[in-house]
């Protein structure tokens, strides 16, 4: 079956802590997206990549990084810069940049120690 | 300013009784508005596109319709298994799509 799998499901940062979240799609999509999702508010974009070994920042990058150098992979690292990174992330894909419509992973779960 | 707002925040049904959420946006140039369900704890998961203001989608008691400034998600005989948070999203052609807060719908039995 196609589709977007993301790990782990939850995931625990300690203080100065650096984390990578996982993101794999086999959906041979072209486009790529990760996004934060916060109680009472809409999905704010992280990042995202319209092809592979490019990519760019959305609304609320800082303290936030990501590679793409696979079609099938983008991983996102939740740096120490990032202060409040308590949410639940979301990583998407799309067949061509916000061209189509963007298919959603089960998500993790980031808490702080 | 771009901007979807989605209403009511919550909204508490009987099973069998048929009601609509609304998603209004203010974006200029539409080019398609996205509905999507959304479990606790789960990633969204897409229901329909509309391109263009008098186009209507089904599936199942779902029926989504779009005019020039908002769509409705309409629900016709709720479950309790319709019970979910129901995102809208707009995209007015560049890389970013923005997305409501959503609405949170519950049905009991």
């Amino acid at each position: 079956d196609g589709g977007i799998t993301q790990s782990p499901k939850y995931l625990f940062r300690k203080e100065g802590q650096n984390v990578t979240l996982s993101c794999e799609q086999n959906l041979n999509h072209d486009a790529m997206y990760w996004y934060r999702q916060d109680p009472g508010q809409g999905l704010r974009l992280i990042y995202y990549s319209q092809i592979v070994n490019d990519f760019q920042k959305g609304d609320i990058a800082e303290g936030y990084s990501v590679s793409r150098e696979k079609k099938e992979s983008f991983p996102l690292t939740v740096t120490s810069a990032q202060k409040n990174p308590t949410a639940f992330y979301l990583c998407a894909s799309s067949i061509i940049a916000s061209h189509e419509t963007q298919y959603f992973g089960p998500g993790t779960r980031l808490l702080v120690l | 300013e771009d901007q979807v707002t989605q209403s009511p925040e919550a909204l508490r049904l009987q099973e069998g009784e048929s009601s609509s959420l609304n998603c209004s946006y203010t974006v200029s140039g539409l080019r398609g508005l996205f509905w999507y369900r959304q479990d606790p704890g789960k990633g969204p998961e897409f229901l329909f596109t509309l391109y263009s203001a008098g186009e209507e989608k089904e599936k199942e008691r779902l029926k989504a319709t779009l005019t020039k400034k908002e769509s409705f998600l309409h629900i016709t005989a709720p479950k309790p298994e319709d019970s979910a948070t129901y995102l809208c999203a707009v995209w007015h052609g560049g890389f970013k799509t923005i997305f409501g807060a959503g609405t949170r719908l519950f049905v009991k039995a």
